[in-house]
């Protein structure tokens, strides 16, 4: 069956502006999570829904940073006002529930670059 | 201390040799251990995960859970050239903790 995408695959904007990142999780799963990946880091958790809870901001950098997940399938990151040190590779993921959390499957990821 | 170690390499092999790739941690609440492989600029792929101490198997791949001393490995037989990538240790406590702790990953090539 089709995996979780993402797009844009790569994205290149100026400092300053305001970008979105779209994820599309694997069909039926209703976790889904959001991390950051920078050259030569480890992979840093941003966000997670779990079917219509709340989300778990605690990852989030700074307020510049939100997400939403719309109708529990498709999510958005949105970053306003764009900074160098945001620059990275944001990975998007899904697993079948919250308690598979261990069991993440991952989009291509976004390759997003400030310039 | 880092709660995950992995040591990054770059780990360089000739093709068919057995490859070992490890993480120590340091939290003894994980009990779900995972190993990603992620090819140059794509996402992790979930090799296979493995639940409290022990061994697990999958072809050529061998995961191994050692928790008394907080040590995992991942082995490879057999190597190919197409198993070049970067291996990620992950780490989950389970009881409905949904975050993965990462290690930072291991590159490997393995020369034809």
């Amino acid at each position: 069956g089709a995996g979780v995408s993402q797009s844009p695959s790569n994205k290149v904007t100026e400092k300053g502006k305001d970008v979105e990142l779209r994820c599309d999780p694997i069909s039926g799963h209703t976790a889904l999570y959001w991390y950051r990946q920078s050259l030569g880091q480890g992979l840093e958790f941003l966000i997670y829904f779990q079917g219509n809870s709340a989300p778990d901001k605690s990852g989030l950098p700074s307020d510049r940073f939100s997400a939403e997940r719309t109708g529990g399938s498709v999510s958005t990151l949105t970053i306003q006002r764009t900074q160098q040190e945001d620059s990275a590779v944001y990975l998007c993921a899904s697993s079948s529930s919250g308690l598979r959390s261990y069991e993440q499957y991952f989009g291509p990821g976004t390759r997003l670059t400030v310039t | 201390q880092k709660e995950v170690e992995q040591d990054p390499g770059p780990l360089s092999v000739p093709e068919g040799a057995i490859v070992s790739l490890n993480c120590t941690y340091s939290n003894s609440a994980f009990q779900y251990f995972m190993w990603y492989r992620q090819y140059s600029r794509k996402g992790p792929e979930l090799l296979m995960y493995t639940y409290s101490s022990g061994n697990k198997e999958d072809g050529r791949f061998t995961a191994q859970v050692d928790k008394s001393s907080k040590y995992i490995s991942l082995f490879i037989r057999d190597s190919q050239p197409s198993d070049s990538a970067t291996y990620l240790c992950a780490l989950n406590s389970g009881a409905g903790s949904y975050q993965l702790t990462f290690g930072k990953g291991t590159k490997l090539s393995v020369i034809p």
